[in-house]
């Protein structure tokens, strides 16, 4: 069982949608990365979180650690924020990251 | 300033050959990490290094091996090349360790045939 679960796997959206991905994660996780990966590769990190919410421009991040969940929010979407959107979680000391599957955001025009 | 910075772009080998892939962190940070992304999935943590020590592995076998230089740069290396190592290596630098925000490269994809 993954230590990062992210929902849903794949998203439609219409541009201007308001756009919602979860993520939910286990014990052990003290910090919450929400990263962006374009067709060929390059990941780009949004955000890193341990507690509260972080706006940059139309992307919130937001962290609940009792209930152990985040969530991004994509306000206004827009075709150029198709991509796909990866939480990932920091364990403790190690520092590597566990990543989610992955959620496909596809936003038309 | 440069970003993260990794070499080759793309890499064609043959199985059984050995690959050295490069990675250069943003000035200042002295952190690196490896990891594998194979097609379809999500990355998978192989090493991570700070002040040129290994702090973290992943489960990975003793094939791939890697190590950080005095500048902070990288090197992974993989020997005996599977199939089953295509993939696209990534490799994030973050100023300091742990849990600290990460920068990641455009990534290598290596073929294997």
């Amino acid at each position: 069982k993954n230590e990062v679960e992210q929902s849903p796997q794949n998203l439609t959206a219409q541009e201007g949608e308001f756009i919602t991905i979860n993520c939910s994660y286990s014990v052990g996780i003290s910090a919450l990365h929400w990263l962006q990966q374009h067709p060929g590769g390059g990941i780009v990190s949004l955000f890193m979180l341990s507690s509260g919410k972080k706006k940059h421009g139309r992307l919130i991040a937001t962290i609940n650690i009792q209930e152990k969940h985040s969530s991004l929010h994509i306000t206004a979407s827009h075709p150029r924020d198709s991509a796909v959107y990866i939480c990932a979680g920091g364990t403790g000391t190690a520092s590597k990251l566990t990543f989610g599957t992955g959620t496909r955001l596809q936003v038309t025009l | 300033d440069a970003g993260v910075t990794q070499s080759p772009t793309h890499l064609i080998k043959t199985r059984g050959q050995q690959v050295t892939l490069r990675c250069s962190p943003i000035s200042g940070h002295k952190s690196v990490s490896w990891y594998q992304q194979v097609l379809g999935q999500g990355p998978q943590f192989i090493f991570q290094y700070y002040e040129k020590e290994e702090r973290g592995r992943g489960n990975f076998p003793d094939r791939f091996s890697a190590r950080q230089f005095p500048n902070y740069s990288s090197e992974l290396n993989v020997n005996a090349l599977l199939l089953g190592d295509s993939a696209l290596y990534l490799c994030a630098s973050s100023l300091a360790w742990p849990n600290y925000g990460y920068t990641f490269g455009s990534g290598t994809r290596l073929t294997v045939v």
